[in-house]
């Protein structure tokens, strides 16, 4: 079955600087991989997904990258600010169409 | 709603006790959802509702779990004889997957605490 791995675990930038989280997976079948971030006391929340015709999806200052042939894809924030502090969880489909999670980066934005 | 709401936002149950959680998805919305999230952990699958199919159960981790959906909305996570291990955040999430559209709109979560 599919199985994501994440890393790092829990990531520290300067604010402005660049965060880069990165994720795996296992299943070449796997078609649709989103980002989700998780506030403090609140549940997770979609921020960029991407499929897997496509090699990278931006959104002002996320974008998310895909490499099918490696089986990895990534989160880039760029000026990174105080309120993108949070967990980001990445996540993939499996053979049933259900989310496999990654384990979550916690990201930290140093004033 | 505007969104899920789940409830309560936080129980404290003394071991041994059945608890009862509930989660009210976005109207329309024919996926729910349950997961548990350990203090600083990902996130663990517990069970999908999906339309009037019978539910994906593979994620419950005993027996003393269980959950129902009733009339295709709302949705009740039952653990009965509470271990303190149960202890985590019980969030619930809902999409509208009958529409080709993955997204997980997600509840603020039960704290559960078991003494």
């Amino acid at each position: 079955g599919e199985n994501v791995e994440q890393h790092p675990s829990t990531l520290s930038v300067q604010e402005g600087d660049s965060a880069v989280i990165k994720c795996t997976y296992s299943d070449s079948a796997s078609n649709y991989f989103p980002w989700y971030k998780q506030e403090l006391g609140k549940g997770p929340q979609l921020i960029i997904d991407i499929r897997s015709n496509v090699g990278e999806k931006k959104d002002q200052r996320i974008a998310v990258t895909l490499n099918k042939t490696a089986k990895h894809f990534s989160l880039h924030i760029t000026e990174t600010q105080p309120e993108d502090s949070a967990v980001y969880f990445c996540a993939a489909f499996d053979s049933n169409y259900q989310l496999i999670w990654g384990a979550g980066t916690k990201l930290i934005i140093k004033p | 709603g505007a969104g899920v709401s789940q409830s309560p936002s936080n129980k404290v149950t003394e071991k041994g006790k059945d608890v009862e959680l509930r989660c009210d998805p976005i109207s329309g919305h024919t996926a729910l959802y349950w997961y548990r999230q350990s203090l600083g952990q990902g996130l663990e699958f517990l069970i999908y509702f999906q339309g009037n199919s019978a539910p994906d159960k593979s994620g419950l981790p005993s027996d003393r779990f269980s959950a129902e959906r009733t009339g295709g909305s709302v949705s009740t996570l039952t653990i009965q004889r509470t271990q303190q291990e149960d202890s985590a955040v019980y969030l619930c999430a809902s999409s509208d997957r009958g529409h080709s559209n993955e997204k997980l709109f997600f509840g603020s979560g039960t704290q559960l605490s078991v003494l």
